[in-house]
């Protein structure tokens, strides 16, 4: 069964809006989270990696003030894509791996959040 | 920086046939290796992972080996089926733990 879980899965909205995506580890603290951008057909685009308690680290290219990542918990990172326009469309996934980044476990990829600004 | 280099970006099959599907990385570092299929509007589904201190991992109809000297892994999937058709991605794991994901490859498994 799914061990990391992602919310909301569908989101249509304006121009303009703030969207907040949700990730949880179902049944493991995770200290790291990341997440991955996706366009249709593409490969997984990593966005950045969630710190618990910590500031998040963001890959090149992506504006850290657009996309807002709050972890404040062990089992929870979220997302915030920021006065969103319709290039911010896309399908956005965290993933999570029990023990830490670092840790020789898989990551576990949540089921993804379809983000359309109209 | 770091990359994953994967091909052939689409492969067509007949069911029962091999398919093989090769990767490339260029992070010295890397120590672990997972590959994902992936169907249309899902999530990445990890189907087998090899670390760097084994050549070759199997599991069934699906196999990976890895060359660390030449920085370089592959997918081999026996006997194809129909429901293997799918969108595979290789990855590579570097600093800090994160996963560099090769482009995909589009299989097709014709019946």
């Amino acid at each position: 069964g799914a061990v990391v879980s992602q919310h909301p899965s569908r989101v249509i909205c304006k121009s303009g809006t703030s969207v907040k995506i949700e990730c949880r580890s179902l049944d493991f603290q995770a200290t790291t989270m990341f997440w991955y951008r996706q366009f249709p057909k593409k490969s997984l685009m990593l966005m950045a990696t969630s710190n618990e308690g910590s500031k998040a680290t963001y890959e090149q290219g992506v504006e850290k003030d657009k996309f807002l990542i709050n972890h404040a918990s062990l089992t929870l990172s979220t997302l915030t894509v920021t006065s969103a326009h319709p290039e911010d469309s896309s399908f956005y996934i965290c993933s999570a791996t029990r023990g830490g980044g670092l840790s020789n476990q898989p990551q576990h990829f949540g089921d993804g959040t379809r983000l359309s600004i109209l | 920086g770091e990359n994953v280099e994967q091909h052939p970006s689409t492969l067509s099959v007949q069911e029962g046939d091999s398919a093989v599907i090769k990767c490339t990385y260029s992070d010295s570092a890397s120590n672990y290796f997972p590959w994902y299929k992936q169907e249309l509007g899902k999530r990445p589904q990890l189907i087998i992972d090899i670390r760097s201190n084994v050549g070759e991992k199997k599991d069934q109809r699906i196999a990976v080996t890895l060359n660390k000297t030449a920085k370089h892994f592959s997918l081999h999937i026996t006997e194809t089926q129909p429901e293997d058709s799918a969108v595979y991605f290789c990855a590579a794991r570097g600093q800090g733990g994160k996963l560099i994901f090769g482009q995909g490859t589009e299989l097709s498994v014709k019946p």
